[in-house]
């Protein structure tokens, strides 16, 4: 089965930009979440996608958006871009069997630099 | 609020020797799920190991093994042996049940450098 995927694996933005990530889940899986890895801030929780809906938020601004399509697939969108926007965007994706947290399978990342 | 700690930022051993990654989290909910997850340099994060809260029992996955301590609020990690290729980080997290779905806290994770 393979795996979590994401594209691009490399993105340079220039400030102001915006910018979409791309990631398909694991066949089956119905969750979807991303984060974002920095060196200062490590591994935060961005968002969570269920069935086309947004579950869970963290705490980040409103520049940061996704949205998740019926076969399960899910994009973010970063809209005006900031030099601090630049990191590892982490997607990962869950089965969802319904009763219990599920485990998280990720995906390579995303490496976006901002200039 | 849910908070996971690894206070060891950076580890060093050498090749065959045991290595225990220390990880202790604070959350209010009863039922809770902690994770270990390794990011070789590569940038993915694989997964180790998932424990609920209700399940204290210690796992051994060959040379890997958990700890999982509730009275201490700890899940520590042991490599028993380690090898060249157990160097990376090592991330511990925390689910809360109440928070439905997926949502883990990271610790800021434990670099582990096995030398030859």
């Amino acid at each position: 089965k393979a795996g979590v995927t994401q594209t691009p694996r490399y993105l340079i933005k220039t400030r102001g930009q915006q910018v979409t990530l791309s990631c398909s889940p694991i066949s089956g899986h119905r969750s979807v979440s991303w984060y974002q890895q920095t060196p200062g801030q490590g591994l935060q929780f961005l968002f969570e996608y269920f069935s086309e809906t947004q579950r869970n938020k963290g705490n980040f601004p409103g520049r940061f958006s996704g949205r998740q399509f019926s076969n399960s697939r899910s994009e973010m969108n970063v809209s005006t871009l900031e030099l601090g926007d630049s990191a590892l965007y982490l997607c990962a994706s869950s089965l969802e069997r319904g009763l219990s947290t599920d485990t998280q399978y990720f995906g390579p990342g995303t490496r976006l630099t901002v200039l | 609020a849910q908070k996971v700690t690894q206070a060891q930022t950076e580890i060093s051993v050498v090749e065959k020797e045991d290595v225990t990654l220390d990880c202790v989290y604070e959350t209010r909910d009863t039922t809770y799920y902690l994770f270990w997850y390794k990011q070789p340099p590569s940038g993915e994060l694989v997964f180790l190991i998932r424990r609920n809260s209700f399940d204290e029992q210690n796992e051994i996955s060959g040379r890997y093994s958990w700890n999982f301590q509730k009275s201490t609020s700890s899940f520590n990690f042991t490599i028993t042996a380690s090898q060249v290729v157990d160097s990376a980080v090592y991330f511990c997290a925390l689910s809360e049940a109440q928070n439905a779905g997926n949502m883990l806290t990271f610790g800021g994770g434990t670099r582990l450098m096995v030398k030859p």
